[in-house]
């Protein structure tokens, strides 16, 4: 079955700085690629996602790119603020949807003022 | 609100007993699903139900039964549980399962500790 690994597990960052999260997957026919974020007690929402069709897609500050020869995914937050601290979970699917969809193990990043 | 509500929001309960988490979705979707989220695991799906109909289940234990009586109501019924099921137990739904689908709208969970 398919194998997403995500790194590092932990994240620090100053305020203004970038941060980069990476995953990799095991499953070539993985198409389908979403990052969650999830604040402290809350519900892990959809930031962005990407399709295999694509190899980079940008909303605002948040970027993720895809290389599928190389089979990994990153997550790129410009600017970061202090909201932006959470946990992201980066995951792959090889339906192109939530049938079969594998995720990482998240990546709690924290954005210190 | 994203319009998927889990009740109860915390349970406790012994291993002896029985239990069932509820969840209810008024956004329209037709798939619907049950994770699994533990301390310093990755988020792992257990079941998933497309127009009321099971079409996956990853391995779960049967002392862990989902019911989908319709499309927004997803239920997970519990009996005879381990200490190691305690966990965040996550309920998502969405437009579809397929590729065409959208983002999986996650509710609040049940946080499930079991004595």
């Amino acid at each position: 079955g398919e194998n997403v690994e995500q790194h590092p597990s932990t994240l620090s960052v100053q305020e203004g700085d970038s941060a980069v999260i990476k995953c990799t997957y095991s499953d070539s026919a993985s198409n389908y690629f979403p990052w969650y974020k999830q604040e402290l007690g809350k519900r892990p929402q959809l930031i962005i996602d990407i399709r295999s069709n694509v190899g980079e897609k940008k909303d605002q500050r948040i970027a993720v790119t895809l290389n599928k020869t190389a089979k990994h995914f990153s997550l790129h937050i410009t600017e970061t603020q202090p909201e932006d601290s959470a946990v992201y979970f980066c995951a792959a699917s090889v339906s192109g949807g939530y049938q079969k969809v594998t995720f990482g193990i998240g990546t709690k990043l924290q954005v210190i003022p | 609100e994203t319009g998927v509500t889990q009740t109860p929001r915390h349970l406790v309960m012994g291993m002896t007993n029985k239990k069932s988490l509820k969840c209810e979705q008024h956004l329209g979707h037709n798939a619907m699903y049950w994770y699994k989220q533990s301390a310093k695991k990755p988020l792992e799906l257990m079941f998933v139900y497309n127009f009321k109909e099971q079409t996956e289940n990853n391995s779960v234990p049967s002392r862990f039964s989902p019911e989908c009586p319709n499309s927004s109501h997803l239920f997970l019924h519990l009996h005879t549980l381990q200490p190691e099921d305690s966990a965040l137990y996550l309920c998502a739904s969405s437009q579809d399962i397929g590729a065409g689908g959208t983002e999986a709208f996650f509710g609040q969970g049940t946080r499930l500790t079991v004595v």
